[in-house]
């Protein structure tokens, strides 16, 4: 089974602070994402990869950057964390080829005092 | 550009009851089509998947029919269970290797 492990299931900032989130996948998977998850607002995709040091912005990019320096890790950037930005982060990664299925690890629920 | 609708939440049921969750898509191409579960506190398991008109996607007693005529994938099971409780999100993928995502829906069912 496809594991996506995300570093922290609850972490706890403040306002100001840079925040990094990590992101691990174990099948060699070419595609990841990020998304945060808000009440009544869905899934929004903040930033995609599908390859090394690749990244492409999403619905939501603004506050936000990501890293790929090797193919199983993908790393969400808070440059400067604001209250706006609590909320639950969901990890994905999927298979380039064909109409895959995404693969999500159990989410990082981040409060910014 | 593609987009997924589906019903609106919350959906509370008694166990035992019968389920529908609609979804209907927009899409450029042939997309595949996904039933995603979130249980409370996780992330987003795939539940099942179609992946061309007419396949039917099937488990843990939830079906789904990829309908190309009426652009349509609702999820459907025969008698649910407290623990189908949860958040069910209706999703497209195309070659390009994301997913639109409907907004879920939030399942209860009560004993």
């Amino acid at each position: 089974d496809v594991k996506v492990t995300q570093s922290s299931r609850y972490l706890v900032k403040r306002t100001g602070e840079k925040v990094f989130l990590e992101c691990v996948q174990d099948m060699d998977h070419e595609n990841m994402f990020w998304y945060r998850q808000d009440p009544g607002l869905g899934l929004r995709l903040i930033y995609f990869s599908y390859d090394v040091k690749m990244k492409e912005k999403g619905d939501i990019p603004e506050g936000y950057s990501v890293s790929r320096e090797k193919k199983e890790r993908f790393s969400l950037i808070l440059e400067s964390a604001s209250t706006n930005q609590t909320s639950m982060y969901l990890c994905a990664s999927s298979l380039l080829a064909g109409n895959q299925p995404q693969h999500f690890g159990d989410g990082t629920r981040l409060s910014i005092l | 550009g593609n987009s997924v609708t589906q019903m609106e939440g919350p959906v509370t049921l008694s166990e035992e009851a019968f389920l529908t969750i609609n979804c209907t898509y927009t899409a450029t191409g042939y997309p595949s089509l996904f039933w995603y579960v979130q249980y409370p506190g996780e992330g987003l398991q795939l539940l099942l998947k179609a992946t061309k008109a007419d396949d039917k996607g099937s488990n843990k007693g939830f079906e789904a029919t990829y309908r190309k005529e009426t652009t349509s994938f609702h999820l459907e099971k025969g008698s649910v269970q407290v623990s189908d409780s949860a958040v069910y999100f209706c999703a497209l993928s195309t070659n390009a290797g994301k997913s639109t995502f409907g907004d879920g829906t939030t399942l209860t069912v009560k004993p």
